[in-house]
């Protein structure tokens, strides 16, 4: 069946360090993928999108790589600081033709002072 | 520009009965999706819209429907209302590419009792 899952529920790191989320999915073969973040009570909020012929995107402190092979995403949100504590999301589009995008459910991510 | 805006915020109804819930996406979007999240499920898909058509659909059953008017705006409609139907709705709009991303609006908070 198809999969996707994003790693533990929850990831706590210290402000400074790097945070790496990982986005594995099964069973598709998505011509993008993208990253949201989403706060308490609130709508998802794009990230960084990335194509299936690409390696790497970068924004400012975020970066996605994107490996079909591994059928694998990783999102990394390097010189953390509290302020990106939120849960993130990744998604992709469904190619069976039915769904648009499927998401994940989430890590969710806290960055300690 | 404005953002993706959704009402009402805020609802509650009884087991049996009918909602509509209402989006006006970003100006100059033509796409909008919805979404079912809850904390067992996640975002779920539920369908998208493009030009007043249907090209999406979700596993959802036939009780939730949707539409989109001429100027874009969609409304989602439950009926016969289920306690498993209490969940954040989203609403989402992108631009008139496949490959746009999504931008969500804060979403409706329906509770079903």
């Amino acid at each position: 069946s198809q999969k996707i899952e994003q790693n533990s529920e929850a990831l706590n790191i210290q402000e400074g360090k790097t945070a790496t989320l990982t986005c594995n999915y099964t069973n598709y073969s998505p011509a993008y993928l993208q990253w949201y973040r989403q706060d308490p009570g609130r709508g998802p909020v794009f990230l960084l999108l990335i194509r299936e012929n690409e390696k790497e995107k970068r924004k400012e402190r975020l970066k996605v790589t994107f490996d079909t092979t591994l059928k694998q995403s990783l999102f990394h949100i390097t010189a953390s600081q509290p302020a990106d504590s939120a849960t993130y999301l990744c998604a992709l589009d469904g190619t069976s033709g039915t769904y648009k995008y499927i998401f994940g459910t989430g890590t969710r991510l806290k960055v300690l002072a | 520009k404005a953002g993706v805006t959704q009402t009402p915020r805020y609802l509650i109804k009884t087991r049996g009965q009918q909602v509509t819930l209402s989006c006006s996406p970003i100006s100059g979007h033509r796409s909008v999706s919805w979404y079912q999240q809850t904390p067992g499920q996640g975002l779920q898909f539920l369908f998208e819209y493009f030009s007043e058509t249907q090209r999406n659909k979700g596993n959802f059953p036939g009780r939730f429907s949707g539409r989109q008017f001429s100027n874009s705006r969609s409304e989602m409609n439950v009926s016969t209302l289920e306690l498993g139907d209490s969940a954040l709705y989203l609403c989402a709009s992108s631009g008139t590419g496949f490959s746009y991303e999504q931008y969500f609006g804060p979403g409706t908070r329906l509770t079903v009792t």
